[in-house]
């Protein structure tokens, strides 16, 4: 089925830097969600971007969505330890059906 | 604030058990998911529910099932756990059919042995 492919599959940076993450999929979507998750924890909701959108803010979030190549970045601005986790993008698919969820982006950031 | 609330962090069980993962919600969400979570794979889809009593296939519904017989209330049932069902477990709900954010309870690791 369909499933969004985050890139790369690990980032590690010092804090104050920028973090950019990756997500790919495959067909056409009505919206794309960004989601993170803590060690062993569940996931949280970070940003939607909905098909019609280009571009999102929200805090240190940036998120961008290209559907004519059917990929979307999530920046994370002046990067914090606290921003160490896991990054997932998310997908509704055409019918708007459950969430298809890509493997995931590590991000480390260390002090 | 929306709470999903899945009943167990840790669970361990045998070979064979029929297992019962439960998953409240209290927001009053039409749609509630399964998902199970393994290193190197991400989240799949086992399968979710949009309405009291409905239940759809996910991608990996082989040896679970399902049930939602309040609007509040999905479980999943493994039938006969097997060591390669040991994984983590994520239950999520949502307004509608992905057009909005879902809300994640706090996971279940399972190890059957």
């Amino acid at each position: 089925s369909q499933q969004g492919e985050e890139d790369p599959q690990a980032l590690s940076i010092q804090e104050g830097e920028n973090a950019t993450m990756n997500c790919s999929y495959k067909t056409s979507i009505n919206n794309l969600q960004w989601y993170r998750q803590n060690s062993g924890r569940g996931l949280v909701h970070l940003i939607l971007i909905r098909s019609n959108e280009r571009e999102k803010h929200s805090g240190r979030l940036r998120v961008t969505l290209d559907t004519s190549k059917k990929s979307s970045s999530l920046l994370i601005t002046a990067s914090r330890a606290a921003d160490t986790a896991s990054y997932f993008c998310a997908t509704d698919g055409q019918a708007g059906t459950a969430l298809i969820f890509g493997k995931g982006t590590t991000l480390s950031v260390s002090s | 604030d929306v709470k999903v609330t899945q009943s167990s962090r840790y669970l361990v069980k045998r070979t064979g058990e029929k297992v019962f993962l439960e998953c409240v919600q209290d927001m009053d969400h039409e749609n509630m998911f399964w998902y199970r979570q393994d290193p190197g794979l991400g989240l799949r889809l086992i399968y979710f529910s949009y309405d009291v009593k409905m239940k759809e296939k996910g991608d990996i519904p082989e040896g679970y099932s399902v049930s939602r017989e309040k609007k509040e209330r999905f479980s999943l049932i493994l039938e006969s756990a097997s060591t390669n069902q040991t994984s983590m477990y994520l239950c999520a709900s949502s307004m509608d059919r992905g057009w909005n954010e879902a809300f994640f309870g706090q996971g279940t690791r399972l190890t059957v042995v």
